[in-house]
């Protein structure tokens, strides 16, 4: 059974500062990987979609990187604003059985400070 | 151009109640996912839909769960006599076509409270 583990589970910086937050997942047999943000009491928005054979996808200050061998992903965050703080998700995607699964980390809450 | 939506945003209902969901995904967008999020944990992945055809029901939680989608658009989420542990908001999303190439799109959610 896929297993996605995000560590820090919470992580505070002061505004300006660059950092990683990690996913890593137990079955390497994906097909691909998603970064999503979450807003208290709000769904999910999409931020970067990394197919399998990829080992990086950039959008604006953003930068997620797999390596789909070690089972790890990285989001990188450049110049953090206040406007970033949100619960951060990564989500697997692979087939099992024919059928289509999807697995998701409990996300890092991240907050940045004016 | 309009997004996911969910209704109602909020539900309130006692425990032994039936309750429907209703996800409207975006137009055109022929695969739709139902996930749960309970307080404190991840997402779990509940069921999708390929156009009308829901082929793998396992991640339905109980028997008591059970989804529907018609005309290959809206989808309603149904819980029968629901307990305490459905409390949890429940995410639809759709994506353009069932392949997974294909980036998922959320919906707001419904908040489910079981009293």
């Amino acid at each position: 059974k896929q297993e996605v583990t995000q560590i820090p589970a919470a992580l505070s910086v002061p505004e300006g500062e660059n950092l990683v937050l990690n996913c890593s997942f137990t079955d390497s047999a994906i097909y691909n990987l998603q970064w999503f943000r979450q807003d208290p009491g709000k769904g999910l928005t999409s931020l970067l979609l990394i197919q399998s054979s990829q080992r990086e996808q950039t959008s604006g200050r953003l930068n997620a990187s797999l390596d789909k061998s070690s089972g790890r992903s990285t989001l990188y965050i450049a110049a953090s604003q206040p406007g970033d703080s949100a619960t951060y998700l990564c989500a697997v995607r692979l087939t099992s059985g024919g059928y289509q699964k999807v697995t998701f980390g409990i996300g890092t809450k991240l907050q940045v400070i004016p | 151009g309009a997004g996911v939506s969910q209704s109602p945003s909020n539900k309130v209902t006692e425990k032994g109640k039936d309750v429907e969901l209703r996800c409207d995904p975006i137009s055109g967008h022929t695969a739709l996912y139902w996930y749960r999020q309970s307080l404190g944990q991840g997402l779990e992945f509940l069921i999708y839909f390929q156009g009308n055809s829901a082929p793998d029901k396992s991640g339905l939680p109980s028997d008591r769960f059970s989804a529907e989608r018609t005309g290959g658009s809206v989808s309603t989420l149904t819980i029968q006599r629901t307990q305490q542990e459905d409390s949890a908001v429940y995410l639809c999303a759709s994506s353009l076509a069932f392949s997974l190439s294909y980036e998922q799109y959320f919906g707001p959610g419904t908040r489910l409270t079981v009293t």
